[in-house]
C-alpha cells in the first residue's frame, strides 16, 4: 500500500532561517511520482514540484530546493532564508497509478515563519 | 490562467438542508475530485470522477453524492447536511494519466448549524 509520512506536524522558524520539511514515502512500484504542494492561509493548494522515480537529481528553484533519495524513500523540501510569506501548510504526495486517480497525500506540515 | 473555481468561499447551512457545492474547471481535465480537509485528519477523498456521468467512491463517501453532467463541472451534494459535515471542501482536477499533478480550487468552508 502507498503511504506518505510527514513526521513534522508543525515547525516554527524565525525569518531568514533555513528550514527542511521531511517527506518519507512507501511504495512497491518502480514507477511513481512525488509532489509537493503549498497551502497558504487562503486555502488553495498550490503545486510546487513534481518528481518521477527515475529522476533523482536534486532541484533548486530560487529559495526552494528538493532532495530526492530513493535509497531512503525520502523527498525532502528545504526553504533557504525563509520569509513570512512562506508560512503555510505543506503537503507531500505520491502517485503511482496509471490514471492519476489515486494521489496519496501526507498529513501536512504547518510552517510558521516569524518576523 | 488555468483554473478550478469553487462557487462559494464560505457557506452556512442548517442541519437537514440539501447542500450543493459546485466546482468548474477550464482545463478540459478528465479527472475531478472532491476532498474534505479537517484539522489533524489531512485531506480525505470523498468522490472522484473520470468522465461525464462516471463516479467512483473515495475514502469517505457516506453522506455525500456527486454529479458530473458536463466535463467541466463536478458537484458535491450533501443530501441532508449534518453538523459533522462542517469542514473545508476542496475540489481538484487533473488530466488522466500517470504523473499529472492536481490543480485545486480555493476551497469552500462549510458550516452546518
Amino acid at each position: 500500500a502507498q503511504k506518505v509520512t510527514q513526521a513534522q506536524t508543525e515547525i516554527s522558524v524565525v525569518e531568514k532561517e533555513d528550514v527542511t520539511l521531511d517527506c518519507v514515502y512507501e511504495t512497491r512500484d518502480t514507477t511513481y511520482y512525488l509532489f509537493w504542494y503549498k497551502q497558504p492561509p487562503s486555502g488553495e493548494l498550490v503545486f510546487l514540484i513534481r518528481r518521477n522515480s527515475f529522476d533523482e537529481q536534486n532541484e533548486i528553484s530560487g529559495r526552494y530546493s528538493w532532495n530526492f533519495q530513493k535509497s531512503t524513500s525520502s523527498f525532502n523540501f528545504t526553504i533557504t532564508a525563509s520569509q513570512v510569506v512562506d508560512s503555510a501548510v505543506y503537503f507531500c504526495a505520491l502517485s503511482e497509478d496509471d490514471y492519476g486517480q489515486n494521489f496519496v497525500f501526507g498529513p501536512g506540515t504547518r510552517l510558521s515563519v516569524l518576523p | 490562467d488555468v483554473k478550478v473555481t469553487q462557487s462559494s468561499r464560505y457557506l452556512v447551512k442548517r442541519t437537514g438542508e440539501k447542500v450543493f457545492l459546485e466546482c468548474v474547471q477550464d482545463m478540459d481535465h478528465e479527472n475531478m475530485f472532491w476532498y474534505r480537509q479537517d484539522p489533524g485528519l489531512g485531506l480525505r477523498l470523498i468522490y472522484f470522477s473520470y468522465d461525464v456521468k462516471m463516479k467512483e467512491k473515495g475514502d469517505i463517501p457516506e453522506g455525500y453524492s456527486v454529479s458530473r453532467e458536463k466535463k467541466e463541472r463536478f458537484s458535491l451534494i450533501l443530501e441532508s447536511a449534518s453538523t459533522n459535515q462542517t469542514s473545508m471542501y476542496l475540489c481538484a482536477s487533473s488530466l488522466m494519466g500517470q504523473g499529472y499533478g492536481y490543480t485545486f480550487g480555493s476551497g469552500t468552508r462549510l458550516t452546518v448549524v
